[in-house]
């Protein structure tokens, strides 16, 4: 069965620090990847999505960018935080021939 | 513009008694739903979707959702709630657009009172 994992669960870091979100799925093949971001426990924000290695698509511009490196493995980064970036990010997978979107754990961002 | 709309932000429902969480969407072509759940500081579960067929479809820890495609309408609903089943509740739809992506409402949260 397929199963998606994210790390770290909670992480707190200052504004201007670095990021790195990191996702991975197994047992499935070619997944398209979704990374989304949820504010204040409503709404989901797609941020990108992936239908295959080193290809990422943006949804909004911002100060975050999404890699690709391994079929099953998808990683959100910044360079510099901002307070604006504290949420829940949740990554979701899906199988290229199936209609329903999976989620992930979620990774809880504190910026201060 | 396709889009889902879920126009309670909260809906309050007795235990054992029936509960709906409405939905309704605006997409171009034949719409693929789906409903999620959400518990505190989780990921989104899956819970039901309709691709076609019925329009009466069931899905996980005794729901079901009723597609009503003259109202353009994907209400979920319960014969008997539980306490918990108290979370927040998604509608999505699936849209086209470069690839596969999900269009999500803005949430229900559901409280069931003991």
């Amino acid at each position: 069965s397929q199963t998606i994992h994210q790390w770290p669960a909670t992480l707190v870091q200052p504004v201007g620090s670095p990021l790195s979100l990191e996702c991975t799925v197994e047992g499935t093949s070619n997944p398209n990847l979704y990374w989304y971001r949820q504010a204040a426990g409503r709404g989901l924000q797609l941020l990108f999505y992936s239908v295959g290695i080193g290809q990422i698509s943006s949804e909004v511009p911002q100060n975050l960018s999404a890699s690709r490196p391994q079929d099953r493995q998808f990683i959100l980064s910044s360079k510099k935080l901002l307070l604006s970036d504290s949420g829940f990010y949740l990554c979701a997978w899906r199988g290229q021939s199936q209609e329903t979107q999976y989620f992930g754990p979620g990774t809880r961002l504190l910026v201060l | 513009a396709q889009s889902v709309a879920q126009p309670e932000d909260q809906v309050n429902v007795a235990e054992g008694n029936p509960l709906t969480v409405k939905c309704t969407y605006s997409v171009s072509g034949n719409p693929y739903l789906f409903w999620y759940v959400q518990y505190p500081n989780r990921g989104l579960q899956f819970l039901l979707k309709y691709i076609t067929g019925d329009n009466l479809v069931k899905g996980s820890y005794g729901f079901e959702a009723e597609f009503n495609k003259s109202q353009t309408s994907f209400h979920l609903k319960k014969p008997s709630a539980l306490v918990s089943d108290s979370a927040l509740y998604f509608c999505a739809v699936r849209v086209h657009s470069g690839t596969y992506k999900y269009i999500f409402g803005t949430g229900t949260r559901l409280k069931v009172l003991a």
